[in-house]
């Protein structure tokens, strides 16, 4: 089946840096990549659709100039949170469709963002 | 907005017993219902698709089923198995693989 990674799987950072995490699709092409956030015991709450080679579209009340969003290949898309606060700490996991054809969204395995 | 909602209540069940589990949407009218099961700290993995024009779908031991009128789906999982266990999540969506997700619901399969 289609596989979706993600890089790093866990990262701690200090209060006022910002971090980039990756998610690729490994052995498909994803036009479209979505991007989610989980706190504990919460689902998932999605926060943008991640276009490739054209702007994200974020959710309401998701701030666009916090998570900044580049879909630069067919297989590559990074979310930057830029700087992080401890309130920005929780489970960041993207996933990925295949080509058309398919109604089924792939998941990476997620990101453990701690913001000190 | 949408709102879809599952029992937080986790279900303890015994092995071998069906288990059941309800995902109630309002303020929605999805094209598509998927079942997905994560484990903790890993992610969401994709169970089972139903269109809004179908009433059931089966994959195995496992079973769903859409009634758009009561706005509800059931997740079954026969002959449960110690290994179920994990959190089970439904998602709606009208197209474009856009998905909204329930709060999942926990499931305990006891040997």
């Amino acid at each position: 089946g289609a596989v979706v990674s993600q890089h790093p799987s866990w990262v701690i950072c200090k209060s006022g840096t910002s971090v980039k995490i990756e998610c690729r699709s490994l052995d498909f092409q994803a036009t479209t990549m979505f991007w989610y956030r989980q706190f504990p015991k919460q689902s998932l709450m999605l926060m943008a659709t991640s276009n490739e080679g054209s702007k994200a579209t974020y959710e309401q009340g998701v701030e666009k100039d916090k998570f900044l969003i580049n879909h630069a290949s067919l297989t590559l898309s990074t979310l930057t949170v830029t700087s992080a606060h401890p309130e920005d700490s929780s489970f960041y996991i993207c996933s990925a469709s295949p080509p058309l054809g398919t109604d089924t969204q792939y998941f990476g395995p997620g990101t453990r963002l701690t913001v000190l | 907005s949408q709102k879809i909602e599952q029992n937080s209540e986790a279900l303890n069940i015994q092995e071998g017993k069906t288990a059941t589990l309800t995902c109630n949407y309002t303020n929605y009218s999805p094209a598509y219902l998927q079942w997905y099961r994560q484990d903790p700290g890993r992610g969401p993995v994709f169970l089972l698709l139903i269109r809004e024009n179908e009433k059931e779908k089966r994959k195995e031991r496992l079973k769903v089923t859409f009634d758009t009128t009561l706005k509800q789906s059931l997740f079954h999982i026969t002959a449960s198995q110690p290994a179920d266990s994990a959190t089970y999540l439904c998602a709606l969506s009208r197209g474009f693989n856009k998905f909204y997700f329930g709060s999942g619901t926990k499931l305990n399969v006891k040997p």
